[in-house]
């Protein structure tokens, strides 16, 4: 199967600078990949997620970048603020939704 | 619009009784439904998934075991629990074809 991993475990932003959270694969296998952002006690939330045929995704804040050559997804944030603190999530998603998350990375915004 | 529910949202339970955990979804029809686990620091692991009424597909050998007695009702189950049960449990669901899921705020089970 696929397994889907993060390079850093932990990431230390100010705040108004751009985060960067790394995620590499090793199996291509999935049609989608995603980003999820979890808070402390809660449910993973969708943040935005990337087709397996595309390279690059932006949405409000957020830019997804996918290397099929390095397999090697991306999550950027621009303007990091402290609602961003949070454990983010890549996963792979196949034809039925099923999703094989990473380990996660603990994302600190400091003033 | 479509809303989740999961409860409860803490349980502590002794090891060898039963589990019940349920989850409903409204708004939506014939969701496919998932759940997860995910022990403490970790990423979540895929336990069960359902695309219909009665129709479970199991994604690793465990303990537990999953219903959908109903299009929007996903049941865990587990008839003795083991202190390696112990994690947080989401359900999820998708629509079909899509790949966007929505999780519950999660169970924290924990068996002592």
């Amino acid at each position: 199967g696929e397994s889907v991993g993060l390079h850093l475990p932990t990431l230390s932003v100010q705040e108004g600078d751009n985060s960067i959270i790394n995620c590499a694969y090793s199996n291509s296998a999935s049609d989608y990949f995603i980003w999820y952002k979890q808070e402390s006690g809660k449910g993973p939330q969708f943040i935005i997620d990337i087709r397996s045929n595309m390279d690059k995704r932006q949405g409000q804040r957020v830019t997804v970048l996918l290397n099929k050559t390095v397999k090697h997804l991306s999550l950027q944030i621009a303007a990091t603020q402290p609602g961003d603190s949070a454990v983010y999530f890549c996963a792979g998603a196949d034809s039925w939704g099923k999703l094989q998350f990473g380990a996660g990375t603990q994302v600190v915004v400091t003033p | 619009s479509q809303t989740i529910h999961q409860w409860p949202a803490t349980l502590v339970q002794p090891v060898g009784s039963p589990l019940s955990l349920e989850c409903t979804v409204e708004g939506t029809s014939n969701p496919n439904l998932y759940w997860y686990r995910q022990a403490a620091g970790r990423g979540l692991q895929l336990l069960f998934y359902s695309v219909g009424i009665g129709q479970i597909s199991s994604e690793v050998p465990q303990n537990l075991s999953a219903s959908r007695p109903q299009d929007r009702q996903f049941i865990l189950s587990s008839k003795k629990l083991l202190l390696s049960d112990s994690g947080f449990y989401l359900c999820a669901w998708s629509k079909q074809g899509r790949t966007e899921a929505f999780f519950g705020q999660g169970t924290r089970l924990t068996v002592v």
